[in-house]
């Protein structure tokens, strides 16, 4: 069975960091590209960003650009996303999402149960 | 970037009741397009991909179509367990972009 497994969410201050892990099982990980979407209370879905299944194409939402970073480590089928200079405006559910193969073009077929991101002082 | 406008953003129905949610892209996007459902405190769902095809283990109620610009996903006959909220999303290029959603109660 595909699993995927948050976590790292938590408080923080405005200005902070947090990095988020994802644990994926059930599926061969260096084959999919991996994405990370978030959801603020109450609101609607934005996607944050995308890996590429080799980690060489890394695209951004401009709301995080410079701030954010993923990346991805084989070795333990882990996604991560290190979020820095962090504002209130971050604060939301983070769903690490396993792409149908590429993200572009494809489908986000399985989601992982979301990790809670609250920056406030 | 590409902008998706759901139309309603709520809705209301009966049991039986056949609905139609409207995803409309501000650009071309092929057939690029996929729906999720998302019930209360749950990850979202893909229920359809590539505008029209049925993410396994979906129920054949569900159905959708277009292509370009415009598209549709349909219930068919709404059950008790299709309430939530459902988003469409295009995946033509980045940003990847999500509709605004549409929230379904059962009357």
């Amino acid at each position: 069975e595909v699993q995927l497994l948050e976590s790292g969410g938590g408080l923080v201050q405005p200005g902070g960091s947090l990095r988020l892990s994802c644990a994926a099982s059930g599926f061969t990980f260096d084959s999919y590209a991996m994405s990370w979407v978030r959801q603020a209370p109450g609101k609607g879905l934005e996607w944050v960003s995308s890996i590429s299944n080799s980690g060489d194409t890394t695209p951004y939402a401009d709301s995080v650009k410079g701030r954010f970073t993923i990346s991805r480590d084989s070795s333990k089928n882990t996604l991560h996303l290190q979020m820095n200079s962090l504002r209130a405006e971050d604060t939301a559910v983070y769903y690490c999402v396993k792409c149908g193969g590429t993200c572009q073009y494809n489908r986000f077929d399985v989601w992982g149960q979301g990790t809670l991101v609250t920056v406030s002082s | 970037d590409i902008q998706l406008t759901q139309s309603p953003s709520f809705l209301s129905a009966s049991v039986g009741d056949r609905v139609t949610i409207t995803c409309r892209a501000s650009q071309g996007i092929s057939n690029y397009l996929a729906w999720y459902q998302q019930k209360p405190g749950k990850a979202p769902k893909l229920l359809i991909y590539a505008a029209s095809t049925l993410q396994s283990g979906v129920p054949s109620s569900f159905s959708a179509s277009g292509s370009g610009t415009e598209f549709t996903l349909t219930i068919s006959s709404l059950q008790p367990e299709d309430f939530g909220a459902y988003y469409c999303q295009q995946l033509n290029s980045y940003p990847l972009t999500f509709g605004g959603g549409t929230k379904v109660e059962i009357k």
